[in-house]
């Protein structure tokens, strides 16, 4: 089954880029990359998905690598209100869609 | 408002008592699925569904119950509660096709005493 591996916490400085990465050895060849954010005890927040290259939105970009191992969410200029924890997951097993969250990453994002 | 809901928002009830937990989207999603998150800790998944009246276990299945006889709405039941069951619960819905992200529900707070 494929899983996702993250480091539990990480600090950014604001203003600076934060740069959170996550494990998905096993992901399959058709398996996108989804990354969230739940702010608080609000319910999570969708951020940006890839399945191949790397892609950018108005909130972030996602690097994947050519092997599809792993990838890298990006926020360019990290503010307070980013402070968050962040999830990097992908669909476990082929045809069906159990989405596995796991425990993510707590970005603390330093003034 | 289109959109996903949850209710109660709060709930709290003793052990042994049966709790519903409704969600109801708007969109027409197909997919729809149930999340518990326990303090300082990640989502774990409890049940999802494909369509109506197709539902599949999640990671942490036991103790609940779930249906989905209309497209809109997947009720979550704790048939006899138990105060492990204490959570905040989430639910979350997906369209057919493409990548497809969730769309999360605020989250219903549980305390079972």
């Amino acid at each position: 089954d494929a899983k996702t591996t993250q480091p539990p916490s990480m600090d950014c400085a604001e203003g600076r880029a934060a740069n959170l990465p996550c494990n998905h050895s096993t992901i399959s060849g058709n398996e996108y990359v989804y990354w969230y954010r739940q702010i608080h005890s609000q319910g999570p927040q969708y951020i940006i998905h890839g399945l191949k290259n790397n892609e950018t939105n108005e909130m972030a970009s996602l690097i994947i690598t050519e092997d599809r191992k792993s990838s890298t969410l990006i926020l360019p200029h990290a503010t307070l209100r980013d402070t968050a924890v962040y999830y990097c997951i992908v669909r476990v097993g082929s045809g069906t869609y159990k989405y596995i969250f796991g425990t993510g990453t707590r970005l603390k994002v330093l003034a | 408002d289109a959109g996903i809901t949850q209710s109660p928002r709060y709930k709290i009830t003793e052990t042994g008592r049966q709790v519903t937990l409704m969600c109801h989207q708007t969109w027409s999603h197909s997919y729809m699925f149930w999340y518990r998150q326990d303090l300082g800790h990640g989502l774990r998944l409890i049940y999802y569904s494909a369509a109506a009246d197709i539902t599949d276990k999640g990671e942490v299945p036991d103790g609940y119950v779930v249906s989905r006889s209309k497209t809109e709405n997947f009720p979550l039941t704790l048939e006899s509660a138990t105060r492990s069951q204490t959570s905040v619960y989430f639910c979350a819905s997906r369209r057919v096709g493409g990548a497809g992200e969730l769309f999360f529900g605020e989250g219903s707070r549980l305390t079972v005493l």
